[in-house]
């Protein structure tokens, strides 16, 4: 089957880094990506990792291994604006649908 | 570039009435428009794919008479609910793709309805 996992709350202090991991087993792959989305409002795209590594993108970078099926999003320098919810999704299957994850709850304290 | 606009925000309706929720691309012409479902704190739950010209793929478990979606022309798409009952009450959201686009390209989402059956 298709399973994402994500925890679901995570607190960190303004100006920390937290790190938030996303573990898949998915039937294919093809790429990972992580959005941010505050309360009732639209997700909006952070990052796209297909191959292994780290990409890096301002103040937010994202980490992929494939063969151990993880990712993880990676904030610095915290900001209270960055607390939100933030959705992995993977996209898989022959019709490379996006799976996606029931997200992580970010609250960032001042 | 690459703007999606949804309306309405949010609606009020009584059970038992119809609801249309419109998507549109306003920069790029969308050949593929998807439409989700999100309950709180819950992720977002794909409804159906919808591609330009044809018919809608929903995904299984939703019901296709209910649930009708129209994508008559590359900068529109619509979504209506059907005989709303109370526990359709959720955030809709639509998201588009340009034919240019590849699987790998992030979606353009729309910013949402919320829906309200009382």
């Amino acid at each position: 089957g298709q399973n994402i996992d994500q925890p679901t709350e995570m607190t960190a202090t303004e100006g920390a880094i937290v790190q938030i991991n996303c573990t898949y087993q998915t039937s294919g792959f093809n790429g990972l990506f992580w959005y941010q989305q505050h309360a009732g409002e639209a997700p909006t795209f952070l990052s796209y990792n297909v191959l292994d590594g780290l990409e890096e993108k301002g103040r937010f970078s994202s980490f992929l291994s494939r063969s151990k099926g993880y990712s993880y999003l990676l904030l610095k320098e915290l900001q209270m604006k960055d607390s939100a919810s933030y959705l992995c999704a993977v996209g898989a299957g022959n019709n490379r649908k996006l799976i996606w994850g029931l997200g992580t709850s970010l609250a960032v304290n001042p | 570039g690459a703007v999606v606009s949804q309306h309405p925000s949010w609606v009020i309706c009584k059970s038992g009435t119809s609801v249309k929720i419109e998507c549109r691309s306003l920069d790029f012409q969308a050949t593929t428009m998807f439409w989700y479902r999100q309950f709180p704190k819950q992720s977002l739950m794909l409804m159906a794919t919808s591609n330009e010209g044809s018919k809608a793929t929903y995904e299984q478990g939703v019901e296709k008479d209910k649930f009708l979606i129209n994508h008559a022309s590359l900068t529109l798409s619509t979504l209506t609910v059907t005989s709303a009952h109370p526990e359709d009450s959720s955030f809709y959201i639509c998201s588009a793709k340009a034919q240019t686009e590849t699987y790998n390209s992030p979606l353009h989402f729309g910013n949402g309805t919320r829906l309200t059956v009382t």
